[in-house]
């Protein structure tokens, strides 16, 4: 199995400019989380669906931040329009209902807004 | 609510030494346990997890053993390596729920 997997794995864009972070789950995995890891502020779950809806996202900053989960295989997370404060590694991970519970991470974007 | 407190860091080791990297958590009913390593540039790996009181988990040397008691799961290695170098998460995920809830990671640094 491929594990998760996130694209791109790093992006350097400038304040005010849209970004869009991908994330493929691991095939059969019904939930998929997306973290936000920064110095400061340590790991945060943004977000986090099952079975493609969205189920607790009260971890998302603000109305810039958006995701989507179109089907099983496939997420976004959208920042639009970016700032310097969102600078920050976001990671996606999945996992299988009945698996015990461990979560699958992906190896991260790295993001800096300028 | 639930939350996960941890040492500080860095933990700084020279090859072979014994380590201890302290954990406790605070949740209402009976939480799974983890640690999860993140090693530079990497995304998070599950090291080792315990799902119910006395558990013990262990994986490639480290052990944790969950203490109900005390509410602790610290996690321990005879003789750390240099590779060992990394920083350590632990985490519960309460009963029912889906959402990991980590504390804010130990960094070690073992020196050959």
């Amino acid at each position: 199995d491929a594990g998760v997997i996130q694209s791109p794995r790093h992006e350097v864009t400038e304040m005010g400019q849209e970004v869009t972070l991908r994330c493929k789950p691991i095939s059969g995995h019904d939930y998929l989380f997306w973290y936000r890891q920064t110095m400061m502020r340590g790991l945060e779950l943004l977000i986090y669906f099952n079975n493609n809806v969205p189920i607790d996202d009260s971890g998302m900053p603000e109305d810039r931040f958006s995701a989507k989960m179109p089907n099983a295989s496939f997420s976004t997370l959208k920042i639009q329009p970016s700032e310097p404060r969102d600078s920050a590694v976001y990671f996606c991970a999945s996992t299988a209902s009945g698996s015990g519970e461990t979560q699958y991470f992906g190896p991260g974007t790295r993001l800096l807004v300028l | 609510g639930d939350s996960v407190t941890q040492m500080e860091g860095p933990v700084t080791l020279s090859e072979e030494a014994f380590l201890t990297i302290n954990c406790t958590y605070t949740a209402t009913g009976y939480p799974s346990l983890f640690w999860y390593v993140q090693y530079p540039g990497e995304g998070l790996q599950l090291l080792l997890k315990a799902t119910k009181a006395d558990d013990k988990g262990s994986n490639k040397g480290f052990e944790a053993t969950y203490r109900k008691e005390t509410t602790s799961f610290h996690l321990e290695k005879g003789s750390v390596q240099v590779s060992d170098s990394a920083v350590y998460f632990c985490a519960l995920i309460n009963t029912g729920f889906q959402k990991l809830v980590f504390g804010t990671g130990t960094r070690l640094l073992v020196s050959p």
